[in-house]
């Protein structure tokens, strides 16, 4: 069974520190995709970026960037120049492509960011 | 473009009654999803369309939640006889593709918060 473990529950910064949020996952697929979703206070999970199993490549989106490491099955995300926009839940997921027709989410329980001024 | 809505957005029901929650995605996305988010959790998924078709819903908790898409386009979920373990934020998604060959994103509306008192 596929499982996302994210062991921090709650990480506050002050405001231009860089933060790292860690994601460690499970699966016995060797085809999966990975995701970050942000939950900001009004709810709405808001999608930031998907992985694919193959592509280990890291990637950088402005002040986001994504190491991707299947040695250690860790998909961590780290914010760099946190700003207080950043505030929110933070959830990785895991979709496993052997689901066949459905491709549904498993997610972490989410890491609460707080940013402080 | 619109994206994915979700209504009502609150809804208080006394333990016992009936409640339906309505998704309307967005406009030609052929997945559906459902997802139960408890507090301080992760979303956990509940049920799976492609069109109309439901081709999953082994994420139910029991016979007394039930879910529709008869036009392939809006869905209703409904709980019959709520219980207070059913409040939670039940959260719908809609992605372009059907599922199976690839995993795209699933794109989430802001949810319906369900007390049951």
């Amino acid at each position: 069974a596929q499982k996302v473990t994210q062991a921090q529950t709650e990480i506050s910064v002050v405001e231009k520190e860089d933060v790292t949020l860690d994601c460690v996952y499970e699966t016995r697929d060797t085809t999966y995709y990975l995701f970050w979703y942000k939950q900001p206070p009004s709810g709405e999970l808001v999608f930031l970026i998907r992985r694919n199993s193959f592509d280990e490549q890291n990637e950088i989106s402005g002040r986001y960037s994504w190491n991707f490491q299947k040695s250690t099955s860790s998909f961590n995300f780290t914010i760099t120049a946190s700003q207080v926009v950043d505030s929110a839940v933070y959830f990785c997921a895991l979709s496993e492509r052997s689901a066949g027709a459905n491709s549904k989410l498993t997610f972490g329980k989410g890491i609460t960011l707080s940013v402080r001024p | 473009g619109a994206g994915v809505s979700q209504s009502p957005r609150y809804k208080v029901a006394k333990r016992g009654q009936d409640v339906a929650l309505r998704c309307d995605p967005i406009s030609g996305h052929v997945s559906l999803f459902w997802y139960q988010q408890a507090l301080g959790q992760g979303p956990e998924f509940l049920t799976y369309f492609q069109n109309e078709a439901q081709l999953d819903k082994s994420g139910l908790p029991s016979d007394r939640f039930f879910a529709e898409r008869p036009e392939g386009s809006v869905s209703t979920l409904k709980i019959q006889r709520t219980q207070q373990e059913d409040s939670a934020v039940y959260l719908c998604a809609s992605s372009p593709a059907p599922a199976g060959r690839r995993s795209y994103e699933q794109y989430f509306g802001p949810g319906t918060r369900l007390t049951v008192t």
